[in-house]
Parts: C-alpha cells; sequence; structure tokens
C-alpha cells in the first residue's frame, strides 16, 4: 500500500509570486483534501477534490486554487503568495463512497516560507 | 459556529500515571468525532474515531454529547505515547474536518 507522497519537502518564495504544491494520494483513495497548518495551530480545511471537481471549499481566497487528476493526484496552486501563507500544507486523501467514513490519510506537509 | 477547542497546549505527565487530554466541541448536528495522533517526526495519523468505540495502543475516548465533549484518555502512560494529539470533528454526511489546536503529551521518565 502506498502512502500520501507530497512534493516538495521545502519551498521558499517571495511574496508575490505563485506557487504549485503536488500530492500523490494513497493507492485506492478518490478523494483529496488540501488543508493548513500554521504554526501552533490545528490544520484548517482548504479544499477537496473528488471526480477531478471541487466539491467543497473552506474558507480561503479564490487565489488558492486546485486541480485533481484522473489518477487522482492533486495540485494546489497559491497565486500572489502573502507573507501569512508561510505555513505547512497538507494533502489528506481518502476513499469517498456510499459510507462516506473512511478517515483521511496524511502526507508529510510541504512547508511553504514567503519572504 | 463550528469549533473544536483543546484547552491545554502541553501537558506532561510520569510514565505509569493517568493521561487525560481534553476536547470540547461546538457543532449544531451529529458530528463525528476523531483524535489524531503525530508522533516525532512522523506524519499525522488516525488514532480512534467515536463510531468505532475501539481502545487504540490504550487510549479510549467517550462522545459525551450532553457536554460536548470527546476526551482522550489512558490509564497508564508510556514514554512512547509522547506526541502531539489533535482532536477533529466532521459532520455527518461532509467532507470538512475541523481540527483543535492540539495538546503536546510529554510522558517524563
Amino acid at each position: 500500500e502506498t502512502g500520501v507522497t507530497q512534493s516538495p519537502t521545502h519551498l521558499i518564495k517571495t511574496r508575490g509570486q505563485q506557487v504549485t504544491l503536488r500530492c500523490s494520494s494513497q493507492s485506492g483513495h478518490n478523494t483529496v483534501s488540501w488543508y493548513q497548518q500554521a504554526l501552533g495551530q490545528g490544520p484548517q480545511f482548504i479544499f477537496q477534490y473528488y471526480r477531478e471537481e471541487e466539491n467543497g471549499r473552506g474558507n480561503f481566497p479564490p487565489r488558492f486554487s486546485g486541480l485533481q487528476f484522473p489518477n487522482y493526484s492533486s495540485e494546489l496552486n497559491v497565486n500572489a503568495l502573502e507573507l501569512d501563507d508561510s505555513a505547512l500544507y497538507l494533502c489528506a486523501s481518502t476513499l469517498s463512497g456510499s459510507n462516506n467514513n473512511s478517515p483521511l490519510h496524511f502526507g508529510n506537509g510541504t512547508r511553504l516560507t514567503v519572504t | 459556529a463550528q469549533r473544536v477547542t483543546q484547552p491545554e497546549k502541553l501537558l506532561s505527565v510520569f510514565k505509569g500515571a493517568p493521561v487525560e487530554l481534553k476536547c470540547n466541541y461546538s457543532y449544531s448536528g451529529s458530528p463525528e468525532l476523531f483524535w489524531y495522533v503525530q508522533y516525532s517526526r512522523q506524519r499525522l495519523q488516525l488514532l480512534l474515531r467515536h463510531i468505532s468505540r475501539e481502545s487504540i495502543k490504550g487510549f479510549t475516548a467517550d462522545l459525551n454529547k450532553g457536554e460536548t465533549s470527546f476526551h482522550l484518555k489512558k490509564p497508564f502512560a508510556q514514554e512512547e505515547d509522547s506526541a502531539m494529539y489533535y482532536c477533529a470533528l466532521k459532520g455527518s454526511g461532509t467532507y470538512k474536518y475541523i481540527f483543535g489546536t492540539g495538546t503536546r503529551l510529554k510522558v517524563l521518565a
């Protein structure tokens, strides 16, 4: 069983730039969620993708966008980076179905620093 | 408002002592409650969920709807229990998890 993998592990960007983070979901999972974890905080829901469409979004502005591909991998894109975007970005995959009770499986995260 | 509160940032106990990590929630509806754990240099992983009603690594958690709590308990702490613990809820039929700010548990020898 292959777990959730994220790349890169660390990234440093300048304010105003754009960034793309990548995630490969756990084998057998069809749903990917992204979370932002600021220092000293718990993960905060950004959005979720299922069947290549966004099917849920948290309280994040439109400059946070994403994609899901046919192989269920996913990207998180952030435009016009701000200093407050500095955080650990976590990808989590799960299996969505009629029961909808499969728990989240997390990757190790990407540490983004905006200077 | 939907919210998960973990009042303790840090909890230190001695090995063999009982441990209780507190979690209170605010949610209008029937949430599912979870405890996630992050050991040093490992990823965040599920510890247990209230619907399973099981004991994992000696930990248990009971959902108290009257007090809107889901405290995590273990009668005898072990050094390997030292980790960051996050309480989380998910609304039934929804996809969004709401996490607390976490409690760091340190088990002292």
